[in-house]
């Protein structure tokens, strides 16, 4: 079955750790998104790739990172710069950056202590 | 910037009743998505609407754009408990070049028995 998976549903950090989130696709799809969600907030973007070796900043891309060296993968580094990291971190894909049906992945929450 | 306004922010309903959640736009829309959220977890695509006075239905569930291109509601026929979760619109401004869905900030349903 074609999808998006993350991993892992929930992770455990110490304040001023880096950690890394994964987020696979398997829908041959060109663009890929990290959206940050915060209770009462929505979604806000982090980070989108349209083509391998390409990624753009989003409206809150301090303190994280992103790289997309396969088309099927787009891994997000939450940094110790960033102030407040715990949230519920999501993953999109779509087929094309003009094409807005994105497709979403489970979802990981972070938590920092 | 794009700013989308979802109301109410959260809505509880008993099983069987009709409900309608709203979404107002700050500016002329491009096109918006529907989105629906079961807590915790990712987002689920249910309709897109792009033109002015567009009305779209999935079973239960019916999507209007209003003509002016700046509001829609999503409603409800006869809930049932799979309804719950979080619906949340996702818009594409009309202005040339902007390719980044901008979210509403959510609105949380509860079904009652």
């Amino acid at each position: 079955d074609g999808g998006i998976t993350q991993s892992p549903k929930y992770l455990f950090r110490k304040e001023g750790q880096n950690v890394t989130l994964s987020c696979e696709q398997n829908l041959n799809h060109d663009a890929m998104y990290w959206y940050r969600q915060d209770p009462g907030q929505g979604l806000r973007l982090i980070y989108y790739s349209q083509i391998v070796n390409d990624f753009q900043k989003g409206d809150i891309a301090e303190g994280y990172s992103v790289s997309r060296e396969k088309k099927e993968s787009f891994p997000l580094t939450v940094t110790s710069a960033q102030k407040n990291p715990t949230a519920f971190y999501l993953c999109a894909s779509s087929t094309y950056l003009s094409s807005y049906e994105q497709y979403f992945g489970p979802g990981t929450r972070l938590t920092v202590t | 910037s794009q700013e989308l306004e979802q109301s109410p922010q959260s809505l509880i309903v008993q099983e069987g009743k009709n409900l309608t959640i709203n979404c107002t736009s700050s500016k002329t829309l491009y096109g918006l998505y529907w989105y629906k959220q079961k807590y915790g977890e990712g987002l689920i695509f249910l309709m897109m609407l792009q033109k002015g006075g567009e009305e779209k239905s999935h079973e239960k569930i019916t999507a209007k754009l209003d003509e002016k291109k700046q509001q829609s509601s999503l409603h409800i026929t006869a809930s049932q408990p799979s309804h719950a979760g979080i619906y949340l619109c996702g818009a594409v401004p009309a202005n040339f070049g902007n390719e980044k869905l901008t979210f509403g900030t959510g609105t949380r349903l509860t079904i009652i028995p």
